[in-house]
């Protein structure tokens, strides 16, 4: 099973600056990878998916990166409503699909 | 465009069958892969298996030994059947469209107590 390790647990920015998550496979997963944003009281929904290609009616300012191992979602100019739970999730080497831990964003 | 609802019991007691149904409305099961998805309180997430329009099925291998998903075409329906629970299978359960899961259900709390 493909373990995901999100980094930071949490970070707190200021609105209008740029935010970079980190989600690390422990092996490869070419770009099989997808990131979710999660609200308070709300399911998860798609941003990203193939590692950088943005979910319809995503805005321009989620943008991902990243292949085999390693991968960032960015999130530039940070508004208060971005504050969420960011969960990325692998689909390469399956059964099971997996979910990294999540990291929360806050915007102060 | 597609949306989906869970539905059933929200309180299940143990050893007993956890029992729900997605409701997939604005759009057809016909071509896709259909998910159950739970967070724990913790809000750890684990993918528990999919069916896919041909009645194909995948299961986490954790949860297979106890894990039915089927499907009803004719209702736009699919469902999930976990047989034997215990408290660690309390969470909020949630149905989702396709392998990039896309959209997801608001949800249902099952609880899992005598």
């Amino acid at each position: 099973e493909i373990v995901l390790r999100q980094s930071p647990a949490t970070l707190s920015l200021s609105p209008g600056e740029t935010a970079t998550l980190s989600c690390r496979a422990s092996q490869s997963v070419s770009t099989d990878l997808a990131w979710y944003q999660q609200k308070p009281g709300q399911a998860p929904r798609l941003l990203i998916y193939d590692a950088s290609s943005r979910a319809t009616g995503v805005p321009a300012k989620f943008s991902g990166r990243g292949s085999g191992t390693d991968f960032a979602l960015i999130i530039s100019s940070l508004e208060p409503e971005d504050s969420a739970v960011y969960y990325c999730h692998q689909r390469s080497n399956w059964p099971p699909y997996t979910f990294g831990q999540g990291t929360k964003l806050e915007i102060k | 465009q597609v949306q989906l609802q869970e539905s059933g019991p929200g309180l299940v007691k143990p050893s007993e069958t956890l029992s729900l149904t997605c409701t997939v409305s604005g759009g057809s099961i016909s071509g896709y892969y259909w998910n159950w998805i739970r967070q724990f309180p913790g809000k750890r997430l684990e993918w528990i298996g999919y069916v896919y329009y041909t009645g194909t099925t995948n299961y986490n291998p954790s949860l297979k030994s106890r894990l039915t998903i089927s499907l009803d075409i004719s209702r736009n329906q699919f469902s999930l059947k976990l047989r034997s629970v215990t408290a660690a299978d309390t969470a909020v359960y949630y149905c989702a469209r396709d392998f990039w899961f896309d959209p997801w259900g608001q949800g249902t709390l099952v609880t899992v107590s005598s």
